[in-house]
């Protein structure tokens, strides 16, 4: 078990609604990441939170935000959700970011939040 | 535009065979690359970093800047190494970008 936890497990909400996804790293990580996994686009980047501030954005829509607590879970609010939005949502974490070339760089993945929108 | 291909979604292999998994990015730069794998009923992670240069479970993959290419390779594919296999790509900014990844199925 890598530490990262993600709940709900399993969200089925209607289109036009709003959800919250939310995210527990693993003890003592600083850095969490935001993923987006359908069949279609595969696993794409969304987001990424350091210590409580943006670090990088990926392919996030304007109707999806996120944030990250002073206890450093993250929430990802996904609003005025339409079909496509259904996928699995990943949530990841890493001690820090090192600008790529030290071990802390390592993601460990969360179990994801599996969306539906009917 | 960045981008990681991963040309093959499926590839089957007999158990004790040779295992290259394809990946090509499109980066103007030095990337940093990564192998994610997911096996059934877990979650994804890290395989390797072509940082770090080294083997993990009998998998290497070199980085070919010519080519632009960052395969995956194990000589004998073993039964557990059937599995979902991502090649991703992180640049300067950090930003991270994920092929579709390929499953790899080992045959008995």
């Amino acid at each position: 078990d890598s530490g990262v936890t993600q709940t709900p497990k399993h969200l089925i909400t209607a289109t036009g609604q709003r959800v919250t996804l939310r995210c527990s790293p693993r003890s003592g990580d600083l850095s969490v990441y935001w993923y987006q996994q359908s069949l279609d686009q595969g696993l794409q980047f969304l987001i990424q939170y350091y210590n409580g501030e943006e670090r990088a954005k990926g392919n996030i829509l304007e109707r999806f935000s996120a944030q990250q607590f002073p206890d450093l879970h993250s929430e990802l609010n996904l609003s005025s959700l339409e079909l496509g939005d259904s996928a699995l949502y990943f949530c990841a974490s890493s001690p820090g970011f090192t600008g790529g070339l030290a071990a802390t760089d390592t993601q460990y993945f969360g179990p994801g939040t599996r969306l539906t929108v009917l | 535009a960045q981008r990681v291909t991963q040309p093959e979604k499926l590839l089957s292999v007999f158990k004790g065979a040779p295992v290259e998994l394809k990946c090509n990015y499109s980066y103007s730069g030095s990337p940093e690359l990564f192998w994610y794998v997911q096996y059934s009923r877990q979650r994804l992670q890290l395989l390797l970093r072509h940082i770090s240069r080294e083997s993990i479970k009998g998998f290497t993959a070199d980085l070919n800047k010519g080519e632009t290419s960052f395969h995956l390779k194990k000589p004998f594919a073993q039964e557990e190494d059937s599995a979902m296999y991502y090649c991703a790509l992180k640049d300067r900014d950090d930003k991270i970008i994920f092929g579709k990844g390929t499953r790899l199925h080992i045959l008995p």
